[in-house]
């Protein structure tokens, strides 16, 4: 276990649809990271927050976007939902904004998309 | 582009038999370099990592990687593997601000 929580384990949901995914970050970390790892992309970085604003962005698409709260925990949008968007969705934790020695993974979400 | 390279899809071994997945990297300058383990159905753990200093690095489960500066690649080993070692392993950069930039991963198969 360690120490990041991710919500839902599991959703199925149609195209053009809207899903909200949650990640609880370890207890002290600050900077929250999510990744897709989908069969034909593999585990691809999105974005980052630290304390609340956003640090980076990579290969997030305009449809999608996060958020981190000032408890901390981060929510990853997805909308106008393709079936490409089917994958697992990753969110990583870790205390500094750099990244610090190692980035803690929680379990993920598998988006499945019919 | 600069990017993470993993040259196996999918190796098989039988148990006892050693192991060597090979990773390059396509960055300069100071690179910090992780192997991450993901067990069926379950989240990425860290294996091994470099920052600086020895090259030959150990890591968790009788793991080690070797860095080798010139030629940009960190492949890991293990002399004997396990049944339990089945899993896909993942090589990795941190890039600035933190964000890790993966390799496509390999999966690892071992027959008992």
């Amino acid at each position: 276990d360690s120490g990041v929580t991710q919500t839902p384990k599991h959703l199925i949901t149609a195209t053009g649809q809207r899903v909200t995914l949650r990640c609880s970050p370890r207890s002290g970390d600050l900077s929250v990271y999510w990744y897709q790892q989908s069969l034909d992309q593999g585990l691809q970085f999105l974005i980052q927050y630290y304390n609340g604003e956003e640090r980076a962005k990579g290969n997030i698409l305009e449809r999608f976007s996060a958020q981190q709260f000032p408890d901390l925990h981060s929510e990853l949008n997805l909308s106008s939902l393709e079936l490409g968007d089917s994958a697992l969705y990753f969110c990583a934790s870790s205390p500094t904004p750099s990244g610090g020695n190692e980035q803690f993974f929680g379990p993920g979400t598998r988006l499945t998309v019919l | 582009a600069q990017s993470v390279s993993q040259h196996n899809h999918h190796v098989i071994l039988s148990e006892a038999a050693s192991l060597e997945l090979g990773c390059n990297y396509s960055y300069g300058g100071t690179v910090n370099l992780f192997w991450y383990v993901q067990y069926p159905g379950q989240h990425l753990q860290l294996l091994l990592k470099y920052f600086s200093g020895d090259p030959l690095v150990k890591g968790i489960k009788g793991f080690e990687a070797e860095f080798i500066k010139s030629k940009f690649s960190f492949n890991l080993r293990k002399p004997s593997v396990q049944w339990s070692d089945t899993a896909e392993y993942f090589c990795a950069v941190k890039r600035p601000g933190g964000k890790l930039i993966f390799g496509q991963g390999t999966e690892l198969s071992v027959k008992p």
